[in-house]
């Protein structure tokens, strides 16, 4: 296994459009996370999942995102609707949750620059 | 709510010199972790340190250690024996139950 993947690694899109984005995590880890990073900032939490179950949401994440992790494995996030303040770097990480809260492995990263 | 502030924007060292980076943070919660990343320019977001916050011993990791204060919400990072690798953003993380936040960051940069 060599890590957390995300696709694409750039996106560009124009404002109004929607998108989507895939986490694949390291195939062990039963938590995962999204995040988004604005340049020059600390990333800000998103959601995470335990399994296929989205257990925290942000504030952050208005009804124009969505997120899923169908059979406890690889992630979706879409984005409706696009706007220019969603342009960010989209990072998921992946961890193995037994008690406590380990070290994430974080993936390169989605730039989505939006027009 | 949990809040976590990193007071340096910026920091530069030189090499094999020792550097130590601040955090502060507050929390309601009773049970939480606090960790540093490390983010090289271009590169993935990695894991240098982890602290559970119902131990009292400092975590060390190699040339990287922490001074724990949790009366005082602090989390330092010190950086032993410098090296040009340890360029990077550094970023001071909170996770709890219910919030995971981190801190704006510090860049670190390393004088030959």
């Amino acid at each position: 296994d060599t890590g957390v993947s995300q696709d694409p690694r750039h996106k560009i899109t124009k404002r109004g459009q929607n998108v989507t984005f895939r986490c694949d995590p390291i195939s062990e880890h039963n938590r995962l996370y999204w995040y988004r990073q604005t340049l020059g900032q600390g990333p800000e939490f998103l959601t995470y999942f335990q399994n296929e179950a989205q257990l925290e949401k942000s504030r952050l994440l208005s009804d124009r995102f969505s997120a899923e992790r169908p059979k406890g494995s690889f992630s979706t996030l879409e984005i409706q609707r696009t706007e220019q303040g969603d342009s960010a770097m989209y990072l998921c990480a992946s961890s193995l949750g037994r008690g406590g809260y380990n070290e994430q492995f974080f993936g390169p990263g989605t730039r989505l620059t939006v027009l | 709510a949990q809040t976590v502030t990193q007071s340096q924007p910026e920091m530069s060292v030189q090499e094999a010199e020792t550097v130590t980076l601040s955090c502060t943070y507050d929390t309601s919660e009773s049970d939480y972790y606090l960790f540093w990343y490390k983010q090289p320019p271009s590169r993935q977001m990695i894991l240098v340190i982890r602290q559970e916050a119902y131990k009292q011993q400092n975590a060390t990791e190699n040339r990287f250690s922490v001074n724990f204060q949790k009366a005082a919400k602090s989390f330092s990072l010190k950086i032993s024996d410098s090296q040009l690798g340890d360029a990077a953003m550094y970023f001071c993380f909170i996770q709890g139950a219910q919030k995971l936040v981190f801190g704006q960051g510090t860049r670190l940069t390393i004088n030959p």
